[in-house]
Formats: C-alpha cells, sequence, structure tokens
C-alpha cells in the first residue's frame, strides 16, 4: 500500500532561514516522489521529482529534496526562505501498480516571518 | 497559456441538483485524472483515463457520480443528486507518458458550495 504522512502540519520560519518540510512514505514498489507547492488560490506546482536516479534532487526556487530509502523519506529542504515561499507544500507518493496515479499527504503550511 | 484548464471556477448548487465540470488537459497528454480536496486535506484520486478509457475509480467516487473523455480530449466530471459532503475542491490534472516519474500538471480547480 502506497501512503504519504507529512510530519508537520504547519512550519513557521524567518526569513533567510533555513526551510525543513519532512515527508515519509510507505511503498510496496521502488516508488516516484514528488513535492508539489499550492499557493493560496492557485492550482497545484511542482517543485521537483525523484524518479529513481541520483537521490539529491534539485528543483526549482532553490528547493531540494533528498531521498533516503533506509529511513523512508523524502525531506524538502531551502538554504534560506523568502516571503514568497509561504504557502501549502504537498509531499506526493507515485507508483505504477496503482495506476500512475497520486497519493498526497496531508500538507504542510509554510509560514515565513518577516 | 497552454496548462490545464477548469470550467466552472466556482460553482453553488442545491443540495439535490446535478452539476457538470468540465476539464481542458494540456493537448499532447494522453492520461487525465481527477481529485477531490478539502478544507486542510492533500487532493484524493477520484478517477483517471488513458486516452478516452477510464482505467481505475476510486472507491470514493459513488454511483451518483460520472466522468467521461470523449474522444480522449476534454474530459467531464458529473454530479448526481448533490449532497452537502461533495462540497469540495476538484481538481483535474494531465500527464504525458506511462511511467510512474511522469509528472502531473494540475489545473485551478473548481470549488463546489452544496447549500
Amino acid at each position: 500500500a502506497q501512503s504519504v504522512t507529512q510530519l508537520d502540519s504547519h512550519v513557521s520560519v524567518s526569513e533567510g532561514t533555513p526551510v525543513l518540510l519532512r515527508c515519509n512514505y510507505s511503498s510496496s514498489y521502488s516508488p516516484s516522489l514528488f513535492w508539489y507547492v499550492q499557493h493560496p488560490n492557485k492550482g497545484l506546482q511542482l517543485l521537483l521529482k525523484y524518479t529513481s536516479a541520483a537521490t539529491l534532487v534539485k528543483g526549482i526556487n532553490g528547493f531540494e529534496a533528498e531521498f533516503k530509502k533506509s529511513e523512508t523519506s523524502f525531506h524538502l529542504t531551502k538554504p534560506s526562505a523568502h516571503m514568497s515561499d509561504a504557502a501549502e507544500y504537498f509531499c506526493v507518493v507515485s507508483e505504477s501498480s496503482a495506476g500512475n496515479q497520486f497519493y498526497f499527504g496531508t500538507g504542510t503550511s509554510l509560514t515565513v516571518i518577516p | 497559456d497552454t496548462g490545464v484548464s477548469q470550467d466552472p471556477r466556482h460553482k453553488i448548487t442545491k443540495r439535490g441538483q446535478n452539476v457538470t465540470f468540465r476539464c481542458d488537459p494540456i493537448s499532447e497528454h494522453n492520461r487525465l485524472y481527477w481529485y477531490r480536496q478539502t478544507l486542510g486535506q492533500g487532493p484524493e484520486f477520484l478517477t483517471y483515463f488513458q486516452n478516452e478509457a477510464q482505467l481505475e475509480k476510486s472507491r470514493l467516487l459513488s454511483d451518483r457520480f460520472s466522468a467521461e473523455r470523449p474522444k480522449g480530449s476534454f474530459s467531464t466530471l458529473e454530479i448526481q443528486r448533490t449532497e452537502q459532503g461533495d462540497s469540495a475542491m476538484y481538481l483535474c490534472a494531465s500527464s504525458l507518458g506511462l511511467g510512474t516519474s511522469s509528472e502531473q500538471y494540475f489545473g485551478p480547480g473548481t470549488r463546489l458550495t452544496v447549500t
């Protein structure tokens, strides 16, 4: 069975400080993992994806994530938060056995304090 | 802009009425997905199409829900005899390819409010 657990429902950081959004997954097969961002009143936007190539994945806007199979984790990081990073972030797992449908976590709301 | 579009963006209806939503995917994408998102939750899978064939349906998709994708282009999602529990954001996504690595591109969603 596939599932995603986002360990923090809300994260608050000061502008210019590092961001860490945590995600653990459960998958029976070799999964693909994604991070999406959802700004208020806007559609979901892909930040980055892991597809069994390099375990450290770089995405847009300075975000990156590291796939750790032994820990079943795919945490999202950014060295320095900007005000524009404030949004809802979703970790997603996808498996071919599940018709490539996406399984979303419950989301982490990121607040950036000026 | 050639992204995924959805219409309408907002729909308010009374309980018991039927509603239909439309999704226009990115033109060359062969897969189309429908998800439902309620407040404070991540999107949940409803159904998906590969070209015109509906290949999988979630158990969330009750008998009152039906989806079509004629000619493998746009898709419609109809909800019959709406209930208050149907109030949610309905998201459409499309992707190209068959692999799990294919990212999905999402539309802005249709927000349904059932009164």
